[in-house]
């Protein structure tokens, strides 16, 4: 069975402190993403992987940066946490074989920031 | 740019009643169009999907049909389930690297 794990269900952190979120998959994937879910507005993409080291830009990156130095695990970084940083993040991965390719979505860190 | 439009919610129903949750499209190309259910908490999974014009993807009694004329991939379940509670979010993928586009989602309640 296909898994994607992430390392918190739930985190409480401060204001300026820096956050880290870990995702990883076991289907040997090579494209990772990083989503932000808040009420409303859906799911909008950070950033994504389509190879080990190679990163780009989502929808909305700004705060946030990210790290793949291994094909199985996908970092979220957020340098200087800030309240409106308070969302639920979730992780997926899935193959590059085109636009068909299903995502597999972790269960998501509900991340707060005090 | 791609998007993907949503009717509003929430949407409560009786078990047994017939859904629809209306979802449209505007895309670059020929996408693929997905459901994808958030069941509380947990991350999201795939219901369904077509990859082309006319195809019809089916899943769990739900069923949602690729309707380039109209742009629309709507989904339909003949009788819910309290089970089917849940968030049903639709998307599409128009590019490389299977990049979703996600609609804002919807909260669907059933009441026994």
């Amino acid at each position: 069975d296909v898994k994607v794990t992430q390392s918190s269900r739930y985190l409480v952190k401060r204001t300026g402190e820096k956050v880290f979120l870990e995702c990883v998959q076991d289907m040997d994937h090579e494209n990772m993403f990083w989503y932000r879910q808040d009420p409303g507005l859906g799911l909008r993409l950070i950033y994504f992987s389509y190879d080990v080291k190679m990163k780009e830009k989502g929808d909305i990156p700004e705060g946030y940066s990210v790290s793949r130095e291994k094909k199985e695990r996908f970092s979220l970084i957020l340098e200087s946490a800030s309240t409106n940083q308070t969302s639920m993040y979730l992780c997926a991965s899935s193959n590059p074989r085109g636009t068909g390719e299903t995502q597999y979505f972790g269960p998501g860190t509900r991340l707060l920031v005090l | 740019g791609n998007s993907v439009t949503q009717m509003e919610g929430p949407v409560t129903l009786s078990e047994e009643a017939f859904l629809t949750i209306n979802c449209t499209y505007t895309a670059t190309g020929y996408p693929s169009l997905f459901w994808y259910v958030q069941y509380p908490g947990e991350g999201l999974q795939l219901l369904l999907k077509a990859t082309k014009a006319d195809d019809k993807g089916s899943n769990k009694g739900f069923e949602a049909t690729y309707r380039k004329e109209t742009t629309s991939f709507h989904l339909e379940k003949g009788s819910v389930q309290v089970s089917d509670s849940a968030v049903y979010f639709c998307a599409l993928s128009a590019g490389a690297n299977s990049k979703l586009t996600f609609g804002k989602g919807i909260t669907l309640s059933v009441r026994p």
